[in-house]
């Protein structure tokens, strides 16, 4: 079946550091890639998406790039901000079905 | 305003109580979603409805209910509560497309 995995956390990383968060994917067909983030005492937010092959979705500085023949869709972003931190899930849906599938999260604490 | 209110938004209560979470939406959209969020496991879709006369079970529906009662309402029940029903209870909407998902902020649910 369908399912995601992302690294696990928590990633701790003072401002203006480089992140990455990886994401790979086993799906069949084509599914739509997307990061969703979880501010403290929020509900989750799409941050950005990618629907097929070779996109780059991007938000906020935040980019990942779908790579079908990895199989992944890692977040990265060039100097994070403590506004940054945050619960970010990486999710997959294919066209049509019912649902997202969600990884476990992975917790980013940047610090001053 | 919100565009999905969740209430309440922490409740505690006893083994065997009946429970109910409610949650509703201004976004005018025909599609709602009940996940459970438990540390380290990421989202779990508990129901789905794609309108008020469509009710769907997701990955973890037992020991819950759900009631669409408006385009705008869909509520969720645990009939008789127990202790690993504690988690964190998210409702979703989307369009049509079912691409992007707007999260409430949550309901955390303690059951003693």
């Amino acid at each position: 079946g369908d399912s995601v995995t992302q690294m696990e956390g928590p990633v701790t990383l003072s401002e203006e550091a480089f992140l990455t968060i990886n994401c790979t994917y086993t799906a069949t067909g084509y599914p739509s890639l997307f990061w969703y983030v979880q501010y403290p005492g929020e509900g989750l937010q799409l941050l950005l998406k990618a629907t097929k092959a070779d996109d780059k979705g991007s938000n906020k500085g935040f980019e990942a790039t779908y790579r079908k023949e990895t199989t992944s869709f890692h977040l990265e972003k060039g100097s994070v901000q403590v506004s940054d931190s945050a619960v970010y899930f990486c999710a997959l849906s294919q066209s049509g079905a019912n649902n997202l599938f969600f990884g476990t999260g992975t917790r980013l604490t940047v610090i001053p | 305003d919100a565009d999905v209110t969740q209430t309440p938004r922490n409740r505690i209560t006893k083994t065997g109580k009946r429970i109910m979470l409610e949650c509703s939406q201004t976004k005018g959209h025909d599609r709602m979603y009940w996940y459970r969020q438990d540390p380290g496991l990421g989202l779990q879709l508990i129901y789905y409805s794609f309108d008020v006369k469509d009710i769907n079970k997701g990955e973890i529906s037992d020991g819950y209910s759900v009631s669409r009662q408006a385009q705008a309402k869909f509520s969720l029940s645990l009939e008789s509560a127990i202790p690993n029903q504690t988690a964190l209870y998210f409702c979703a909407t989307s369009d049509e497309q079912g691409v992007k998902l707007f999260f409430g902020e949550g309901s955390r649910l303690t059951v003693l």
